[in-house]
């Protein structure tokens, strides 16, 4: 089957680092996304990685490890408005229409 | 980023009443558009694949009969919740893929209240 785990809640201060993890085990392997979820807005895409290595995107940045089925997402000089929640979503090989399996999120809080 | 819109973006309606809600992507052709529901404080769920020209494709537990989808056009795909009850009241999402750039790309979400 289809498993796709982060953690719940994470929180830091303002200014700080944070690391989301992934990890993830499905059938086949085509690509990792994260999205930004602020409460009671859809999903915004953050990145996208689909070899092993990282990916930086101003202060955001991601990375994958496909042998050990792991990524993860690095918020740097965090700020207020990094406070949502997290999407890592997964999309398989096995899915030619590119579905996306999704991680339930991690919800970060900064704090002043 | 691309950008989706949907609409309506809030809907209240009566219970047994039905409820269309539209999604179009605006500056790129989308042969693929897939509509989510989010519960308050839960993931994302796909409720189905919407393939333009074809019937769409639903995802395990989800009625075809109740949540009925068009994608009549490359740009445009329809969700409608038929005799709406209370139990369906939830954040409704599209997303359209945009093959170009090899990611999806979600709309701004409609909240559907069932009174």
């Amino acid at each position: 089957g289809q498993n796709i785990d982060q953690p719940t809640e994470m929180t830091a201060t303002e200014g700080a680092i944070v690391q989301i993890n992934c990890t993830y085990q499905t059938s086949g392997f085509n690509g990792l996304f994260w999205y930004q979820q602020h409460a009671g807005e859809a999903p915004t895409f953050l990145s996208y990685n689909v070899l092993d290595g990282l990916e930086e995107k101003g202060r955001f940045s991601s990375f994958l490890s496909r042998s050990k089925g792991y990524s993860y997402l690095l918020l740097k000089e965090l700020q207020m408005k990094d406070s949502a929640s997290y999407l890592c979503a997964v999309r398989p090989t096995t899915d030619s229409w590119g579905k996306l399996q999704f991680g339930a999120g991690t919800q970060v809080v900064v704090t002043p | 980023g691309a950008v989706v819109s949907q609409h309506p973006s809030r809907v209240i309606c009566k219970s047994g009443t039905s409820v269309k809600i539209e999604c179009r992507s605006l500056d790129f052709q989308a042969t693929t558009m897939f509509w989510y529901r989010q519960f308050p404080k839960q993931s994302l769920m796909l409720m189905a694949t919407s393939n333009e020209g074809s019937k769409a494709t639903y995802e395990q537990g989800v009625e075809k009969d109740k949540f009925l989808i068009n994608h009549a056009s490359l740009t445009l795909s329809t969700l409608t919740v038929t005799s709406a009850h209370p139990e369906d009241s939830s954040f409704y999402i599209c997303s359209a893929r945009d093959e170009s750039a090899d990611t999806q790309y979600f709309g701004p979400g409609t909240r559907l209240t069932v009174l």
